[in-house]
This record gives structure tokens, C-alpha cells and sequence, in this order.
């Protein structure tokens, strides 16, 4: 079975600072993987996405995440935060194709809650 | 384009009560799938739809059930509401089914008392 593990639940980082959020997951075939944001009271937002290709995918808002096949790991970096960076950022894997089984769905890791010093 | 929309945005039920929670998607998206979100169980994947067929279906109980109508629209039912189903729903739409670029709506926060 899928599972995605964020070992860090809470980081704290002062504003300008470099961020890293750590993703590993475990996957029986070529993942899609993701990560998504979630600001207070709101949906996910869709912040950048792997499906193949060159292993350091850029997104929106400044992050990148690097896809390490070796590690099992997609971590998703920024080079300077911002206070309004603060938030809920989830790691999340998919499958690749389409089963015919059907899809099954997003597996999300628990989330790291991003705090901001100023 | 207009995101994914979901309503009601709040709901607040009792013990033993059923509820029905709609989703559209964005235009031309056909695969709407369905999430419970919790602060124990974090995000679960309850089913997701494609051209009004149950595609597949996570690990919930027979009272959480679900349809989608021919223009996309969806929607989940939650028959004899438990207080441990307070959560947030979260629905996405993607394209097709498979293609696992989900875009997702705001949620409905459901409260059982």
C-alpha cells in the first residue's frame, strides 16, 4: 500500500530564511507526486507537481521540490519565506496511470505546519 | 474559469441525521473525487466519480455514498450521522480520471453534535 510520511508536524523559520519540507513516500510503481498548501479554514491548493522528467520541478510562489527516486523523496524547498508562506503544506502521491481499475485516489502525508518568525 | 465549488460551506447535524454535500466541478473537468479531512485521520480519499460511475472507493462505511450527475456535478450523502464524522469534505475535480492533477474546492466543515 501508498503511504507518505512528513516526519516534521510543526517548522518554524524566521521570515527570509531558506525552507526545506521533508516528503518520503512508498509506492509500488512510478508515483505522480504533489504537494498542496492549505491556508487556515480553506481548500488545497495545488502548489507543483512530478509526473516525470526533470527531477527539480518548479512551482508557484517561489517553491521547488526535487524528486530523488533513490531516497524516496520529493522535498519541497523555497529560498527565501515570506510571512504569508505560513500554512499547512501536504505532500500527497498518486498513481501514475490510470489502473482501468479505477483510480485510487491521493495518499497524503499528515502535513507540516509552517510557522513564520518575523 | 471558475474553481471548484462546493456547498453548503457549513453544516451543523445531529447524531443519527443524514446529509447531502454538493460539488461542481471546473467546466470540462470530469473526474470529481471526494475527501474527509480530520485532524486525527488527516486527508482520506472517499471515492471518486467519472462520467457519473464510482470509479473507486476508500475505506469508509456503506453510509457514505455518492453520485454524479451528467453535467459533472456531484454529490456525497452521509446517512445516520456519527459524531466522529465532523470534518472538513473536501471535493476535486481533474480532467479525466487517472490523471491525478486535482484541483479542489474550499470544503464543507461538518459539524455532528
Amino acid at each position: 500500500a501508498q503511504s507518505v510520511t512528513q516526519p516534521d508536524i510543526h517548522i518554524t523559520v524566521s521570515e527570509g530564511a531558506s525552507l526545506e519540507l521533508r516528503c518520503n513516500y512508498s509506492y509500488g510503481a512510478t508515483p505522480y507526486l504533489f504537494w498542496y498548501v492549505q491556508s487556515p479554514g480553506q481548500g488545497l491548493q495545488l502548489l507543483l507537481k512530478y509526473f516525470s522528467g526533470d527531477t527539480l520541478v518548479q512551482g508557484i510562489k517561489g517553491f521547488e521540490a526535487e524528486f530523488k527516486r533513490s531516497q524516496s523523496s520529493f522535498n519541497l524547498r523555497k529560498p527565501s519565506v515570506h510571512w504569508s508562506d505560513a500554512a499547512e503544506y501536504f505532500c500527497a502521491v498518486g498513481p501514475a496511470v490510470d489502473s482501468g481499475g479505477g483510480a485510487d485516489g491521493l495518499t497524503f502525508g499528515k502535513g507540516t505546519h509552517l510557522i513564520i518568525q518575523p | 474559469k471558475a474553481g471548484v465549488t462546493q456547498t453548503p460551506r457549513y453544516l451543523i447535524k445531529t447524531r443519527g441525521q443524514q446529509v447531502t454535500l454538493s460539488c461542481s466541478p471546473i467546466s470540462g473537468h470530469r473526474s470529481v473525487s471526494w475527501y474527509q479531512q480530520t485532524p486525527g485521520q488527516g486527508l482520506q480519499f472517499l471515492f471518486e466519480y467519472f462520467s457519473e460511475t464510482q470509479r473507486n472507493k476508500g475505506n469508509f462505511p456503506g453510509r457514505f455514498s455518492g453520485r454524479q450527475f451528467s453535467n459533472s456535478r456531484s454529490e456525497m450523502n452521509v446517512s445516520t450521522l456519527e459524531l466522529g464524522d465532523s470534518a472538513l469534505y473536501l471535493c476535486a475535480s481533474s480532467l479525466i480520471s487517472g490523471n491525478n492533477e486535482q484541483f479542489f474546492g474550499p470544503g464543507t466543515r461538518l459539524t455532528v453534535l
